[in-house]
């Protein structure tokens, strides 16, 4: 069963806006991966945020997790046209801790 | 130098033919697996590999077998192609664990099956 899901499913913005993605889910889990998909490429790994870390920045990237309302969100700020992608969340679920993605939110980023 | 790497990118069959996907990671990692992503991008495990050890199979048709000949490879034959396998499969490496650890993703193989 899916264990992730992302909101909005697509999101477009100018360039230099802010985009916001949110991702819930449903068990416990001990960490949550976000990943990123451009256009009939691989995913590429961006952050991992362990349980008991409540925020954590890679450059223009935030992510934050709320383990109480089992969701998290991925702030890119200041963004550009190349960072027009899809955004997945994943994390680990049932006993073989198999990684579980959701469905993506699609970012379009327009010059 | 590519980390993870697929062969072929694209691959277009008539139903019924047997074929295979090959992936191979100079990363030095432990465990590698098998993900289909299909038409909506949805993005399923099938198999998992841990040091050539099948460590997770989800349910997917037998026809599909995942070799390891070493923990640099993992290879996906598909027997009896029918027009539902078409999508894009995704190699992919992580040093840990399933699910604790990074994944690192190869280019992908866009199947059709025709």
């Amino acid at each position: 069963s899916q264990q992730g899901e992302e909101d909005p499913q697509a999101l477009s913005i100018q360039e230099g806006e802010n985009a916001t993605m949110n991702c819930s889910y449903k068990t416990s889990i001990n960490n949550l991966q976000w990943y990123r998909q451009n256009s009939g490429r691989g995913l590429v790994h961006l952050i991992l945020i362990r349980s008991n870390e409540r925020e954590k920045h890679s450059g223009r990237l935030r992510v934050t997790l709320d383990t109480s309302k089992k969701s998290s969100s991925l702030l890119i700020t200041a963004s550009r046209a190349a960072d027009t992608a899809s955004y997945f969340c994943a994390t680990p679920q049932g006993g073989s801790e198999k990684l579980v993605f959701g469905k993506g939110t699609k970012l379009t980023v327009n010059p | 130098d590519t980390a993870v790497s697929q062969t072929p990118k694209y691959l277009v069959t008539q139903m019924g033919n047997d074929k295979s996907i090959k992936c191979e990671q100079n990363l030095g990692h432990d465990t590698m697996y098998w993900y289909k992503q299909d038409s909506k991008k949805f993005l399923k495990i099938m198999f998992s590999y841990n040091n050539k050890e099948l460590i997770i199979n989800e349910t997917v048709p037998n026809r599909f077998s995942p070799k390891s000949p070493d923990k640099a490879h993992l290879n996906l034959h598909i027997n009896s192609l029918e027009l539902g396998d078409s999508a894009v499969y995704f190699c992919a490496s992580s040093q840990g664990l399933v699910g604790t650890d990074t994944q690192y993703f190869g280019p992908g193989t866009r199947l059709t099956v025709l």
